[in-house]
């Protein structure tokens, strides 16, 4: 069963920081482009950050504004987020996602997601 | 703001058809995936690419593409089809990803 599993949520205050892993399991990570997606209370899906098979190429969403690095260990097949400078907005549940792409084709889809880990910046 | 737009909400009656759209310029270059929320659950997805089902997910979900929208359809709605429906793609840019704001779909 292809499987991914966050940790490392938790409450932290503001201008704090926090590592989350995504541990992936029944499928050939190091194949995969994988990535991070957030929601926060109430809201909907919002794309946070990608990276490619070997970690060389990254992506972030505009709001990230250089607080998060993606990252990721191809022998230990997890992927990892380090957020630094949080602010209360930043609260929401972190998700992450394996990408599979059809690239020439421009289909790409997320799949499997993993359950999820909460992250709350509170002081 | 999303470059995606879906409608907020959208009502069905049991075992009709219901057609759940997404707008955005991307989308007349990429094709959108569709994902299903429950409540409490996280994401899964339901269609990809022309119209892709991954296993698992009945036939009475389907995916299709006009110009700069996306729907998904779901013919015969069931109750366990109440849920959030969210369209994801490539953004303007294509360097990154952007999804739409969500249609909260109601079985009545």
């Amino acid at each position: 069963e292809e499987r991914l599993v966050e940790s490392g949520g938790g409450v932290v205050r503001p201008g704090g920081s926090l590592r989350l892993s995504c541990a992936a399991s029944g499928f050939s990570f190091d194949n995969y482009v994988m990535t991070w997606v957030r929601q926060g209370p109430g809201k909907g899906l919002e794309w946070v950050s990608d990276i490619n098979w070997n970690g060389d190429s990254r992506g972030y969403a505009d709001f990230v504004q250089g607080r998060f690095t993606i990252s990721r260990d191809n022998a230990k097949n997890s992927l990892y987020l380090q957020m630094n400078n949080l602010r209360p907005e930043d609260t929401a549940f972190y998700y992450c996602a394996r990408v599979r792409q059809i690239a020439a084709d421009g289909i790409w889809w997320f799949d499997p997601w993993g359950q999820g880990t909460l992250v709350t910046v509170s002081s | 703001s999303s470059e995606l737009t879906q409608d907020p909400a959208v009502s069905v009656a049991l075992g009709q058809t219901v057609r759940i759209t997404c707008q955005g310029d991307s989308l007349r270059t990429y094709y959108a995936s569709w994902y299903q929320q429950k409540p409490g659950q996280a994401p899964i997805l339901v269609v990809y690419g022309k119209n892709n089902r991954p296993s698992g997910i009945p036939g009475r979900f389907t995916g299709s593409n006009s110009g700069n929208t996306a729907s998904l359809s779901i013919t015969g709605a069931q109750a366990q089809d109440e849920a959030d429906y969210y369209c994801n793609s490539r953004d303007s840019s294509g360097d990154h990803w952007v999804f739409g704001g969500g249609t909260k779909l109601t079985v009545l």
